[in-house]
């Protein structure tokens, strides 16, 4: 058990719609990343949030947008959505200045975009 | 670009024998490399992170060595068991908190 924490496990949408996507990062951790997982595929790097602030990108459209509470818990928000975004999203938190920055990560949220 | 590349893509031994996976990456100025276990439809498991300034890691049956010269880092499992069946991915790190840049993993299955 890591503590990092998703919700929901899984959901199902249409095209056109839009999701959001939960992470409780795990206690004294200060970063969230997101990264999203296409089946046999290795994670991608969509953003990550230190204190609140977005601090670093991937190649991931405008529609991919997210937020960081004072908590340290985060929210993925995907507009318009396409059938490609279907995958497992996953959330990592990290503790950045701390005496290592292993990333933990969540179970994941499975999204199927029908 | 920062790449990273896992081969190969699935591995099946019998139970008992020593393994090694292999991860390369394109820039060898790593900060980093972590070594994850994936079970089908779960998260992912850290299972050892290596330090540029190392050479190597061990866990239990588990010996991860990361070589930043030739670009490889190599995940070792000493008597492999059924329950070792997972994906496992390697993912390397270019700046203290910053992205992990993952490979496509390996699928090893321990046949009993």
């Amino acid at each position: 058990e890591t503590g990092v924490t998703q919700s929901p496990t899984h959901l199902i949408k249409t095209r056109g719609q839009q999701v959001t996507l939960r992470c409780s990062s795990q206690s004294g951790h200060n970063t969230v990343s997101w990264y999203q997982q296409a089946l046999g595929q290795g994670p991608q790097f969509i953003f990550q949030y230190y204190r609140e602030e977005e601090n670093g990108r991937g190649n991931f459209p405008p529609r991919f947008s997210g937020l960081q509470f004072p908590n340290y818990s985060s929210e993925l928000n995907v507009n318009a959505l396409e059938l490609d975004d279907s995958a497992l999203y996953l959330c990592a938190s990290s503790l950045v200045g701390g005496a290592t920055d292993t990333q933990y990560f969540g179970p994941g949220t499975r999204l199927t975009v029908l | 670009k920062q790449e990273v590349t896992q081969i190969p893509a699935a591995l099946s031994v019998p139970e008992g024998e020593n393994l090694v996976l292999n991860c390369s990456f394109t820039d060898s100025a790593i900060y980093n490399l972590q070594w994850f276990r994936q079970d089908p439809g779960k998260g992912l498991t850290s299972l050892l992170l290596i330090q540029s300034s190392q050479r190597e890691q061990t866990s239990g049956r588990l010996n991860a060595s990361l070589d930043k010269s030739s670009g490889r880092s190599t995940l070792y499992i000493a008597a492999s068991q059924p329950g070792d069946s997972a994906t496992y991915l390697c993912a390397g790190i270019y700046n203290q908190g910053g992205k992990l840049i993952f490979g496509q993993g390996t699928e090893l299955s321990v046949k009993p």
